[in-house]
């Protein structure tokens, strides 16, 4: 079975921008999470997402949103990029207690 | 506040001596734990668990981690290091939203493991 899957791999934007980022979980995964990882930290939560429906956001700011479709794919819409939001965003799917990444996508705010 | 603490930016180790990677924690109710290792420019890679039972949990790679509830820690261990096992490794605890269980898992800093041949 394919892993977890994120696209684009790479991305740069220029301030003000937005950006919209995708996430396939594995196959049979209902439960889709987004993470933010900043150069030297620990991922941050940002949304979790199951059948559909938000259920967790972390304390992150309303420019950023999510949605997932009926297939369980997920997007993390950005808007008004500061530079602040470069960073590599990860994906995670959950089945039970484990959470399986994807490789992520590494954004560049210019 | 649930938290998650790695002490150690770094952790130096020669090839075939054990390593401990060391992680204390903060969460209310029975804590979810768990261990992931990334590698540049990769994603997180999911090690081991704990859950209940068993303080001593066995994961990938011959990794393994000790709970210790009085101590507040689970700190990662594996009797002989690889080179190959350089990477930052990742202790996080699955987050309390009051006396429910939440999806987000809460990470720590990371530690670097160095491994010299």
């Amino acid at each position: 079975d394919a892993g977890v899957t994120q696209s684009p791999t790479h991305l740069i934007k220029t301030r003000g921008q937005h950006v919209t980022l995708r996430c396939s979980p594995i196959s049979g995964h209902k439960s889709v999470s987004w993470y933010q990882q900043v150069l030297g930290q620990g991922p941050q939560f940002i949304f979790q997402y199951y059948e559909k429906e938000e259920r967790g956001r972390g304390n992150f700011p309303d420019r950023f949103s999510a949605r997932q479709f009926p297939n369980y794919s997920s997007e993390l819409n950005v808007n008004a990029l500061l530079l602040g939001d470069s960073a590599l965003y990860l994906c995670a799917s959950r089945r039970g207690y484990e959470q399986y990444f994807g490789p992520g996508t590494r954004l560049t705010v210019t | 506040a649930q938290s998650v603490a790695q002490p150690e930016d770094q952790v130096n180790v020669a090839e075939g001596n054990p390593l401990t990677v060391k992680c204390t924690y903060s969460v209310s109710g029975n804590p979810y734990l768990f261990w992931y290792v990334q590698y540049p420019n990769r994603g997180l890679q999911f090690l081991l668990k704990y859950i209940t039972g068993d303080n001593l949990v066995k994961g990938s790679y011959g990794f393994e981690a000790e709970f210790n509830k009085s101590q507040t820690s689970f700190h990662l261990k594996k009797p002989s290091a690889l080179v190959s096992d350089s990477a930052l490794y990742f202790c996080a605890v699955r987050g309390v939203d009051g006396s429910s269980n939440t999806g987000k898992l809460i990470f720590g800093q990371g530690t670097t493991l160095q491994v010299k041949p």
